[in-house]
């Protein structure tokens, strides 16, 4: 199906660790990969994202990488925070679907101090 | 800038009812999307407008779910008859681009439905 994986579903780190979560999507048409926060019961955020022209981004603690040819896509965060605890979500265009946004499932990330 | 306005925040109704919601995207924003985002789960594709035309509503359940942008600007989102499996999270998101040409979504706060 046209789905994007997100895994893992949960992650747990400690302040300081780093943390990576990891997508597929399955359309060769993707073109563009964000990555969303959503903090309970408050609306996503935007974190990063990255075109497909681009294999790397980095913005300060965050960083996405992309691999077309595997279709997978990932976040790294570093250094990570208590306030990094939140749900974190994928996401990739989908030409079936006007090129909207297909999101994966999320990941729940909990930094403890 | 002020952001994507939705609104009711809350609504509670009994299944069989009906229900609508609101809402306001950025000013400029051309395209428009529903979103609809069960507890645990990645908000889910609806619905997307350009202006006031449907660029894609294959994933809306067309039997009890409607919407329209009759004015290219605000959007409602209806469902009639409500059934137990559409209590979520209803978020409306617009973007500057559209189609091959993505810009970065920006979500409005989202209307929590619960279905009784």
């Amino acid at each position: 199906g046209e789905n994007v994986e997100q895994h893992p579903s949960t992650l747990s780190v400690q302040e300081g660790d780093s943390a990576v979560i990891k997508c597929t999507y399955s359309d060769s048409a993707s073109n563009y990969f964000p990555w969303y926060k959503q903090e309970l019961g408050k609306r996503p955020q935007l974190i990063i994202d990255i075109r497909s022209n681009v294999g790397e981004k980095k913005d300060q603690r965050i960083a996405v990488t992309l691999n077309k040819t595997a279709k997978h896509f990932s976040l790294h965060i570093t250094e990570t925070q208590p306030e990094d605890s939140a749900v974190y979500f994928c996401a990739a265009t989908y030409l079936s679907l006007g090129y909207a946004l297909n999101f994966g499932k999320g990941t729940s990330l909990l930094v403890t101090p | 800038e002020a952001g994507v306005a939705q609104s009711p925040r809350y609504k509670i109704i009994e299944k069989r009812q009906s229900v609508a919601f609101w809402c306001n995207p950025i000013s400029g924003h051309a395209t428009l999307y529903w979103y609809q985002q069960i507890l645990g789960q990645g908000p889910k594709l609806l619905i997307q407008f350009q202006n006031n035309g449907v660029v894609d509503d294959s994933q809306l359940p067309k039997d009890r779910f409607s919407a329209e942008r009759l004015k290219g600007v605000d959007s409602t989102l209806k469902i009639q008859p409500a059934k137990l499996e559409d209590s979520a999270v209803y978020l409306c998101a617009s973007s500057l681009g559209q189609g091959f040409y993505n810009s970065p979504l920006h979500f409005g706060n989202g209307t929590r439905l619960t279905v009784t």
